[in-house]
């Protein structure tokens, strides 16, 4: 089974702070991705991966940045944390290619106080 | 752009068929999905269609496809309180494998 996991369920931070948050996949997926989640927006793809060191930004990667060193793990960082940025954080992993399956994390839920 | 669109919110009994409905606008998406996520959960592949075929079965999953009209349906025979959740329909876009996903629908069951 693929298993796609993040550091953190819920977190609480507060305005400024610098927060990461890890995510790590063991099935050798070349892509990974970053959304966001939140109510009556659905998913919004902040940042996503191809490939060890490569990034590309998605639709909202404004006051995020990530980083990718090794293939398995994909982290997404928020260099000074805004209370706009409280959300459910869900990563995800696929084979490269149109049309594969992502799989996803368990998420994790943000808080910026 | 491409936009992927559903709505909001169904209801049904217990027992009932619930159908969640999508529309899509890339007519070059190779696959089609529908995710569920439950409470607090990460989005679970519920299962997915490739976009030269009409209909899917899956127990009691049944996803229809109409390409010309760029419509995408869900089906769920005999609805249990267990399938109360959030269902994400997506189009597959770009050689990379990036999703575009709707905004979801949260599927309530009543007893």
């Amino acid at each position: 089974d693929v298993k796609v996991t993040q550091s953190s369920r819920y977190l609480v931070k507060r305005t400024g702070e610098k927060v990461f948050l890890e995510c790590v996949q063991d099935m050798d997926h070349e892509n990974m991705f970053w959304y966001r989640q939140d109510p009556g927006l659905g998913l919004r793809l902040i940042y996503f991966s191809y490939d060890v060191k490569m990034k590309e930004k998605g639709d909202i990667p404004e006051g995020y940045s990530v980083s990718r060193e090794k293939k398995e793990r994909f982290s997404l960082i928020l260099e000074s944390a805004s209370t706009n940025q409280t959300s459910m954080y869900l990563c995800a992993s696929s084979l490269l290619g149109q049309g594969s399956t992502q799989y996803f994390g368990p998420g994790t839920r943000l808080t910026v106080l | 752009g491409e936009d992927v669109e559903q709505s909001l919110f169904l209801s049904v009994r217990e027992g009932d068929s619930s159908v969640i409905n999508c529309t899509y606008t890339d007519s070059s998406s190779t696959y089609l999905y529908w995710y569920k996520q439950e409470p607090g959960a990460g989005l679970q592949l519920l299962t997915y269609i490739f976009s030269n075929m009409d209909m899917k079965q899956d127990q009691r999953l049944t996803v229809l496809l109409n390409k010309k009209d760029k419509h995408l349906s869900l089906r769920i025979a005999d609805t249990q309180t267990g399938d109360s959740a959030i269902y994400f329909c997506a189009e597959s876009n770009g050689s990379q494998g990036n999703l575009i996903f709707g905004k979801g629908t949260k599927l309530s069951v009543k007893p």
